[in-house]
């Protein structure tokens, strides 16, 4: 089973500053034939189902805000809060879809400083 | 609009069974990927099981192997999960989740979960 390590446990970001989570899978998920890494980006505020944002590691999902981004290549990714609001206090996971079972990661919990 | 909801949970003693329900609509359930995903109370997600998006393949967590067995009808747009010999580590909501628009397993789409608690 591939093994999702995300860094770090929490996060406490100012209002207007940016946060970076990041993401590291035990082994590729970039499948070569199409070039594409089959990683995904969700957040989950308490008492919600897990919210998608990013799927094909940078493609941002429709209604998503532009401050979201996602990046990275292989084994190694990055989730990226351009501009930090308080609607986006929640816990964040990686996910990948390389190869069933479809990992996550153990959760990044992001909070305002 | 695509809809996802659960049923089936409740309180069962250990080494009890369970079958969840997930009733879909909105889309062609028989053409899409579907998974459960599970997560214990204040801890993060597990993906649990899956059917592949033709439904001729299915896929296990190590963590439920031999114990789950996940199905569905596509005359009743509803996907299932079977749960066998259950532990207290199983206690958790469930979700069911629609893969992604290209059919992969990514998941745009959850319902609410259902909650099951094995305890004696």
């Amino acid at each position: 089973d591939i093994v999702m390590t995300q860094s770090p446990d929490s996060l406490a970001v100012s209002l207007g500053e940016r946060a970076t989570i990041t993401c590291k899978s035990s082994q590729s998920v970039l499948y070569s034939s199409n070039k594409k890494n089959y990683l995904a980006w969700y957040q989950q505020k308490p008492g919600q189902p897990p919210k998608l944002l990013i799927y094909w590691t940078s493609t941002r999902e429709s209604g998503v805000p532009d401050r979201f981004s996602g990046s990275g290549s292989g084994t190694d990714f990055t989730l990226t809060i351009s501009s930090l609001q308080a609607e986006d206090v929640a816990v964040y996971y990686c996910q990948q879809y390389y190869s069933a079972p479809h990992t996550f990661g153990q959760g990044t919990k992001l909070e305002i400083k | 609009e695509v809809q996802l909801l659960e049923s089936g949970g409740g309180l069962v003693q250990p080494g009890g069974s369970l079958r969840l329900s997930c009733a879909a609509s909105g889309f062609t359930f028989r053409s899409y990927a579907m998974s459960w995903v599970r997560q214990a109370p204040g801890k993060g997600l597990e993906w649990v099981s899956g059917f592949s998006g033709s439904g001729a393949s299915t896929y296990y967590a190590d963590s439920v192997k031999g114990r789950f067995t996940i199905s569905r009808d596509t005359s009743k747009n509803t996907l299932y999960l079977q749960m066998n010999s259950l532990r207290a580590e199983d206690t958790a909501l469930y979700y069911c989740a629609k893969g992604g628009y290209d059919n992969s397993g990514y998941y745009p789409y959850w319902g609410q979960g259902t909650l099951v608690t094995v305890s004696s």
